[in-house]
């Protein structure tokens, strides 16, 4: 069971470089997260995804897009890396539960990608 | 918008010990979901249990229990018979029940050191 799989682990980039962090479920799960932790404030909700082809902005958006091409995938991009955005990302997923007693489920996480911006 | 605080940057408890972790959170719902995260050296993130707040009793997993108390909006969890293993970082988390993206609001964390 490979579950969330988050592609690469670590990476150092230069200011102003761009990439695209990977996250992989074999879940069939429908909600999708991407989020930042930094020290001393938990995880942040970058961005999310409620189904193939949607996007939707979370607590700290600004300098990060996302795509869901394909249900099982959701990419994290930086256009233009800053030394604020050095972090740890996790990807998280979910499935969605239609009531009571079945929208309880925990969201499953990757191991996270640890970011460097010299 | 909810708001989830942990009060303890920094645990520590002695092998075999009990040792309870404060998390208070402020919302306006009735209905919503509370979980325990822990996260160790290795970086995963590890479902320890969860609440749903319309169930009055507490939730129980193993040596892991919490102390959910709606009124007072807190939510305690006590690790009984504490392992080395246990060492991690435990984040206490929110979520409104029945939201559009079923989105999660985390605390801070709460380092926990485990002496033998």
């Amino acid at each position: 069971n490979a579950g969330v799989t988050q592609t690469p682990k670590f990476r150092v980039l230069k200011t102003g470089q761009s990439m695209t962090l990977l996250c992989a479920q074999d879940m069939n799960h429908e909600y999708m997260y991407w989020y930042r932790q930094d020290p001393g404030m938990g995880l942040r909700l970058i961005h999310y995804s409620v189904g193939e082809g949607t996007t939707a902005k979370g607590e700290v958006p600004d300098g990060y897009n996302v795509s869901r091409l394909k249900k099982q995938n959701f990419l994290l991009g930086l256009e233009s890396a800053a030394p604020s955005q050095t972090s740890v990302y996790f990807c998280a997923s979910s499935v969605w539960g239609r009531g009571r007693g079945t929208d309880n489920q925990p969201q499953h996480f990757g191991d996270g990608t640890r970011l460097s911006i010299l | 918008a909810q708001t989830v605080t942990q009060s303890q940057p920094e645990m520590s408890v002695q092998e075999a010990e009990t040792v309870t972790l404060s998390c208070t959170y402020d919302t306006s719902e009735s209905d919503y979901y509370l979980f325990w995260y822990k996260q160790p050296p290795s970086r995963q993130m590890i479902l320890v249990i969860r609440q749903e707040a319309y169930k009055q009793q507490n939730a129980t997993e193993n040596r892991f229990s919490v102390n959910f108390q709606k009124a007072a909006k807190s939510f305690s969890l006590k690790i009984s018979d504490s392992q080395l293993g246990d060492a991690a970082m435990y984040f206490c988390a929110y979520r409104r029940s029945m939201e559009y993206g079923n989105k999660l609001v985390f605390g801070a964390g709460t380092i926990l050191r485990v002496k033998s």
